[in-house]
């Protein structure tokens, strides 16, 4: 079956590093997404990674494995405004995205 | 990036009555369209996919009679949520994909719709 996992909740100190793991199993894999949602509001777009290794894009990072089914999300000099769910999908055969249950980040003072 | 647009952002009903949730593409055309629903404190959940012109693809457990998908156009598709009841009451959320050669297909969410079923 497919499936997607990714921790529960997270907590991580202001101006911190924090990251968050998302394993994968899909029917055929095109590409790895990471969302961001706000209480109350629709995801927004992150990243997205195809081939492996790392792709920065300023204070967010993201990292695919194909051969290990694995993905994170890195946040650097975390931020109150940071505080929300991340959700991860992976894209299968079909470029169906197939959802985790997403992380919920809290971020402390 | 693209816009997706839905309407209304939140509306309340009385249970037994219908509501139509609209989803645009406001600035591209989408071959498809898929609808969610999310619960509190729970991730997505996608409910059907639809392609312009052709039935909606529902996902196991979701009532196509209940939840009918209109994708008319390559920017419009509908949700009507049919005798609504209180456990309807939920976040429905639609996004839009393009395919296209060299496109990583992501999809572009709409801002929600947030129902309420007294």
């Amino acid at each position: 079956g497919q499936n997607i996992d990714q921790p529960t909740e997270m907590t991580a100190t202001e101006g911190a590093i924090v990251q968050i793991n998302c394993t994968y199993q899909t029917s055929g894999f095109n590409g790895l997404f990471w969302y961001q949602q706000h209480a109350g509001e629709a995801p927004t777009f992150l990243s997205y990674n195809v081939l492996d290794g790392l792709e920065e894009k300023g204070r967010f990072s993201s990292f695919l494995s194909r051969s290990k089914g694995y993905s994170y999300l890195l946040l650097k000099e975390l931020q109150m405004k940071d505080s929300a769910s991340y959700l991860c999908a992976a894209s299968d055969s079909n470029y169906q995205l197939i959802w985790g249950a997403g992380t919920k980040l809290i971020i402390k003072p | 990036g693209a816009v997706v647009s839905q309407h209304p952002s939140w509306v309340i009903c009385k249970s037994g009555t219908s509501v139509k949730i609209e989803c645009r593409s406001l600035d591209f055309q989408a071959t498809t369209m898929f609808w969610y629903r999310q619960f509190p404190k729970q991730s997505l959940m996608l409910m059907a996919t639809s392609n312009e012109g052709s039935k909606a693809t529902y996902e196991q457990g979701v009532e196509k009679d209940k939840f009918l998908i209109n994708h008319a156009s390559l920017t419009l598709s509908t949700l009507t949520v049919t005798s609504a009841h209180p456990e309807d009451s939920s976040f429905y959320i639609c996004s839009a994909r393009v395919i296209s050669g060299g496109d990583y297909n992501e999809q572009f969410f709409g801002p929600g719709t947030r129902l309420t079923v007294l």
